[in-house]
């Protein structure tokens, strides 16, 4: 079954320190996005790629980096920069070029950092 | 930029009634597309119904519909009979002109009551 697959489902890691988020398609899709979610703010858009080595900030860009090497796959880094890291953060994927395709989503994962 | 607000943070229902969520988004575009999703405890992203801003007729999906005011700039989702199982958060979306997704609202929380 095509999906999207975003890996770990938790995650921890101590303040100072990068980590990155994996987020793997399979749905032949062009363009991917991340989003972060906190309680009560809804998604909010990090990257978005439209094709392979190309990506663009979303609304809240700082502190993270996002590569796109290949189709299938587009990880994002959570830097020490990022000054809240700790949050929800969600991977989707939708066909490019077609505005009434909706994004595709993967189960997220969980990032703590203390 | 694009807004969309949901203006109830909170619903509750009783199971087999009907309940309506409200959206309302800002744009200057005449082209766009809009969105509900559905969050459940699992945190799976699932697209529940769509409309095209072009089309006049309400989308429908099984007990789920809008009610899409273009004029009002307002996507209500209307959710008939309702069960246990659509206890979750929703979130309008909309989608225009530009390459970088969707923007979410911060989300309705559906409670439904037995």
């Amino acid at each position: 079954d095509g999906g999207i697959t975003q890996s770990p489902k938790y995650l921890f890691r101590k303040e100072g320190q990068n980590v990155t988020l994996s987020c793997e398609q399979n749905l032949n899709h062009d363009a991917m996005y991340w989003y972060r979610q906190d309680p009560g703010q809804g998604l909010r858009l990090i990257y978005y790629s439209q094709i392979v080595n190309d990506f663009q900030k979303g609304d809240i860009a700082e502190g993270y980096s996002v590569s796109r090497e290949k189709k299938e796959s587009f990880p994002l880094t959570v830097t020490s920069a990022q000054k809240n890291p700790t949050a929800f953060y969600l991977c989707a994927s939708s066909i490019q070029g077609q505005r009434n395709s909706p994004l595709h989503f993967g189960n997220g994962t969980r990032l703590t950092v203390t | 930029a694009q807004t969309v607000t949901q203006s109830q943070p909170e619903m509750s229902v009783q199971e087999a009634e009907t309940v309506t969520l409200s959206c309302t988004y800002d744009t200057s575009e005449s082209d766009y597309y809009l969105f509900w999703y559905k969050q459940p405890p699992s945190r799976q992203m699932i697209l529940v119904i769509r409309q095209e801003a072009y089309k006049q007729q309400n989308a429908t999906e099984n007990r789920f519909s809008v009610n899409f005011q273009k004029a009002a700039k307002s996507f209500s989702l209307k959710i008939s009979d309702s069960q246990l199982g659509d206890a979750a958060m929703y979130f309008c979306a909309y989608r225009g002109g530009g390459a970088d997704g969707l923007t979410f609202g911060k989300g309705t929380h559906l409670i439904i009551q037995p």
